[in-house]
């Protein structure tokens, strides 16, 4: 599976956008590119993920680029709650492994 | 529907005892897969069931094993516990284990303390 490059941390202020980047310059065609975050030592929770399109659902959208080595996860509007560990993964295949990186620590402030 | 669920969510044992760990996936989930974190390591794939059967293994020594059951409740356990198994342990279940098409959805994990 295909490696993937995030910033170790970022700084958000509650209500703005929150924009985190993935790079995964490596990821083949029949990879996905998928997002979970983690709060404070609890079960990884699924965000979203996609191919090629972009992808939007109730909690963010997923911007990937036309040739599909970087990718952005959109929190429209951040809250306090949105404090967490994200993780960008890419992946394939049947196996059901997610092989996780060390992510982005989003911080939330006021 | 309900969540995946994780028993016990705390443990403590001791160098040389084994445990037992219990995982319950979302009702129709037929994947289940075991994780370890560590602050040292991060989130590590231990091992996947499928049908009872193990799909796919992480690169973890032969103290970890697991199974699975017939409606897919899986169990993982490690033998003689070193200091080094201290961590939170996490299970993941989804319908069929396909990227394409499946989404991994986890459970509160149980939190190993080896003293």
């Amino acid at each position: 599976d295909a490696k993937t490059t995030q910033p170790p941390s970022m700084d958000c202020a509650e209500g703005r956008a929150a924009n985190l980047p993935c790079n995964h310059s490596t990821i083949s065609g029949n990879e996905y590119v998928y997002w979970y975050r983690q709060i404070h030592s609890q079960g990884p929770q699924y965000i979203i993920h996609g191919l090629k399109n972009n992808e939007t659902n109730e909690m963010a959208s997923l911007i990937i680029t036309e040739d599909r080595k970087s990718s952005t996860l959109i929190l429209p509007h951040a809250t306090l709650r949105d404090t967490a560990v994200y993780y960008c993964i890419v992946y394939t295949g049947t196996a059901s492994k997610l092989t996780f990186g060390t992510g982005t620590r989003l911080q939330v402030t006021l | 529907k309900a969540g995946v669920t994780q028993t016990p969510r705390y443990l403590i044992k001791t160098r040389g005892q084994q445990v037992t760990l219990s995982c319950s996936p979302i009702s129709g989930h037929r994947s289940v897969s075991w994780y370890q974190q560590t602050p040292g390591q991060g989130l590590q794939f231990l091992f996947e069931y499928f049908s009872e059967t193990q799909r796919n293994k992480g690169n973890f020594p032969g103290r970890f094993s697991g199974r699975q059951f017939s409606n897919s409740r899986s169990e993982m356990n490690v033998s003689t516990l070193e200091l080094g198994d201290s961590a939170l342990y996490l299970c993941a279940s989804s319908l069929y284990g396909r990227a394409s098409t499946d989404t991994q959805y986890f459970g509160p994990g149980t939190r190993l303390t080896v003293l």
